[in-house]
């Protein structure tokens, strides 16, 4: 079955402990992207890989980090967690061709608390 | 600068009416707009893509329509169902499609 995975689904943790955010795909896509999703603010795009080795900023990209070593892993890094990072969070990915994106499929989501 | 805005946050009707949801952009020029599906604490679950040379898209009870002049993309739902009733979210590309910008939705609500 074709899928992004996350985990974990739910996370409690307190400011400034490390964390990491997994997200895995099984269809091959080049294209992988992180989001955030906040009420009144809807879905805004933290950081995206085009390809292995390749990422690029988002819209919100402060206090995240990514990395693509593999095509089907792209891992969420909060270094520093800090309250205002309590959110909803999804992994997305897609095809890519110079047409630009196709079906984007999205994982079930993170929800993170930060205290 | 741009912005990205659906009509209204949410929507009521009947069951057995069409549902008009409606997208307004300013200041992108996209080469394609998608709309998505969102059930409450669930991921997007991708709808229909329209690109800017095509005037509408239809999937079964659903029809897309994108007006670049306009700068517009209206999603029908016709002979709407209770089982419609989710927040809808539209998207267009940017930057040569390297990223998706998204509506904040409309969270449609269909009673029988």
């Amino acid at each position: 079955e074709a899928q992004v995975t996350q985990n974990p689904r739910y996370l409690i943790t307190v400011t400034g402990k490390k964390l990491t955010v997994t997200c895995s795909q099984n269809m091959n896509h080049e294209y992988m992207s992180w989001y955030r999703q906040d009420p009144g603010l809807g879905l805004r795009q933290i950081y995206y890989s085009m390809n292995v080795e390749v990422t690029d900023k988002g819209d919100v990209p402060e206090g995240y980090k990514v990395s693509r070593k593999e095509k089907r892993n792209f891992p969420l890094i909060l270094e520093s967690p800090s309250p205002n990072q309590t959110s909803l969070y999804f992994c997305a990915s897609s095809t890519y061709s110079g047409a630009g994106q196709e079906t984007q499929y999205f994982g079930p989501g993170t929800r993170l608390l930060v205290l | 600068s741009q912005k990205i805005e659906q009509n209204s946050e949410a929507l009521n009707i009947q069951e057995g009416k069409t549902a008009t949801l409606t997208c307004n952009y300013t200041n992108y020029s996209p080469a394609y707009l998608q709309w998505y599906r969102q059930d409450p604490g669930r991921g997007p679950v991708f709808l229909l893509l329209i690109r800017e040379n095509e005037k509408e898209k239809r999937k079964e009870r659903l029809k897309v329509t994108f007006d670049t002049t306009l700068k517009q993309s209206l999603f029908h739902i016709t002979a709407s169902q209770p089982a419609d009733s989710a927040t809808y979210l539209c998207a267009l590309d940017h930057q040569a499609g390297t990223a998706l910008i998204f509506g904040k939705g409309t969270t449609l609500s269909v009673s029988s």
